[in-house]
């Protein structure tokens, strides 16, 4: 089946520092990969998408290329800022028959010190 | 347009206690699900909908039920609440994924504590 593996936070660094948070996926077929975030008291927005290997979602700062060969879609950002605090959710979809499913990673709560 | 809204944002239920929680959206999406967020374990699918009428279990679906009467609206009901349904659970909805790429749209979740 499919498992998505994020990895555990919280994760706290200083306003413009660069940010990583790593995510690898197990997946048959050929999955599209999504990173979503949730501020505090809200609920999740999409932050980002690649729909096949090789591509790169980019939105506000952040990045994340689908890696088939590592079966990764790491996320990134060169400089956070105190507004990125949230928890970033690593996702994916399939395109077999539970193509409407998405399964989630267990999120990553990053704070950001000013 | 407010996208998925979500009644009531918090509840304190008793042990053995039933409550609805409402989900609508206006996105005219086809279909809509209910997740539940548990500390360290992510988003969990209890129940989802491909359309008007139409429900099918997810992957925790034990001790709720939901339905699905209108398009625009999707009701989680527990019936006879535990400890271990006090959650946050978020509803989502989508268009009908003609590919694996698609967007679905959250609400921003209920607090339900069960004594």
């Amino acid at each position: 089946g499919n498992s998505v593996t994020q990895m555990e936070g919280p994760v706290t660094l200083s306003e413009e520092a660069f940010l990583t948070i790593n995510c690898t996926y197990t997946a048959t077929g050929y999955p599209s990969l999504f990173w979503y975030v949730q501020y505090p008291g809200e609920g999740l927005q999409l932050l980002l998408k690649a729909t096949k290997a090789d591509d790169k979602g980019s939105n506000k700062g952040f990045e994340a290329t689908y890696r088939k060969e590592t079966t990764s879609f790491h996320l990134e950002k060169g400089s956070v800022q105190v507004s990125d605090s949230a928890v970033y959710f690593c996702a994916l979809s399939n395109s077999g028959g539970s193509n409407y499913k998405l399964t989630f990673g267990k999120g990553t709560l990053l704070t950001v010190n000013p | 347009n407010a996208g998925v809204t979500q009644t009531p944002k918090f509840r304190v239920l008793k042990t053995g206690q039933s409550m609805t929680l409402l989900c609508a959206q206006d996105m005219n999406h086809e279909y809509m699900y209910w997740y539940r967020q548990d500390p360290g374990m992510g988003l969990r699918l209890i129940h989802y909908s491909v359309g008007e009428g139409t429900t099918a279990k997810g992957e925790v679906p034990d001790g709720y039920n939901v339905s699905r009467l209108k398009k625009q609206n999707f009701l989680l009901g527990l019936e006879s609440a535990a400890p271990s349904q006090t959650s946050v659970y978020f509803c989502a909805s989508s268009r009908v994924p003609s590919s694996a790429v698609y967007e679905q749209y959250f609400g921003p979740g209920t607090r339900l504590t069960v004594t």
